[in-house]
């Protein structure tokens, strides 16, 4: 089984902020790896797949880069709506979802 | 517009069965690989089982921590996902969600174990 680990568990930032929240896999997952964001209440929401593919509708201050291991999601200056949890998926082998980052407003 | 409206949810006791369903509408349906995944609360997601598409023969795949328990099927005329779970334990309380593979999601329906 492949094993995500996401990291920080918790992102305390202001609106403005450029801010990164990382996933290593515990093996090559050849990019393919996705990012969602949740609000309280919600289901979670695609923002990227397979690395760095915006999905439609989503602003593009959002960007996620990577490969082989390491990858990250990357708000440039956050805005107040993106006070969220945040999760990836890596589904290069089944699929395994990391723990998720609550990013919070300082 | 594509929506998925997730029903079936409720209390059940331990050991007990229950059987969610997944209506789907404004896609084609067949074309589409479809997922559960389901959510305890304050946690990450879980993904559960996956059900292929037409073209590649509806077949399943499952969680391991699920399989055998757990069954995912769908009705392709009427559009409607399924997923029957069996043998439920207290760990299955969660929310459960229907998806289009792991593009999009419905709201979700809660499942509670608890007797």
């Amino acid at each position: 089984d492949i094993q995500m680990t996401q990291s920080p568990s918790f992102l305390s930032a202001s609106v403005g902020d450029r801010v990164t929240i990382n996933c290593k896999a515990s093996q090559n997952i050849n990019k393919y790896l996705n990012w969602y964001q949740q609000k309280l209440g919600e289901a979670p929401k695609r923002l990227i797949y397979n690395t760095n593919n915006l999905q439609t509708g989503i602003p593009s201050r959002f960007s996620g880069s990577g490969s082989g291991t390491d990858y990250t999601l990357t708000i440039s200056s956050l805005q107040p709506e993106d006070f969220a949890t945040y999760f990836c998926l890596q589904h290069n082998s089944l699929y395994t979802f990391g723990a998720g980052t609550k990013l919070e407003l300082k | 517009e594509v929506k998925l409206l997730e029903s079936g949810g409720g209390l059940v006791q331990p050991g007990g069965s229950l059987r969610l369903s997944c209506a789907a509408s404004g896609f084609t349906f067949t074309d589409f690989y479809m997922s559960w995944i389901r959510q305890p609360p304050g946690k990450a997601p879980e993904w559960l089982g996956v059900i292929r598409n037409k073209a590649n023969g509806y077949t399943t795949e499952y969680n391991p921590s699920v399989k055998g328990r757990f069954t995912i099927s769908r009705d392709n005329t009427q559009n409607i996902l399924y997923l029957q779970m069996n043998t439920l334990r207290a760990e299955d309380t969660a929310i459960y969600y229907c998806g289009i593979w792991f593009a999009y999601w419905g709201q979700g329906t809660l499942v509670t174990v608890s007797s």
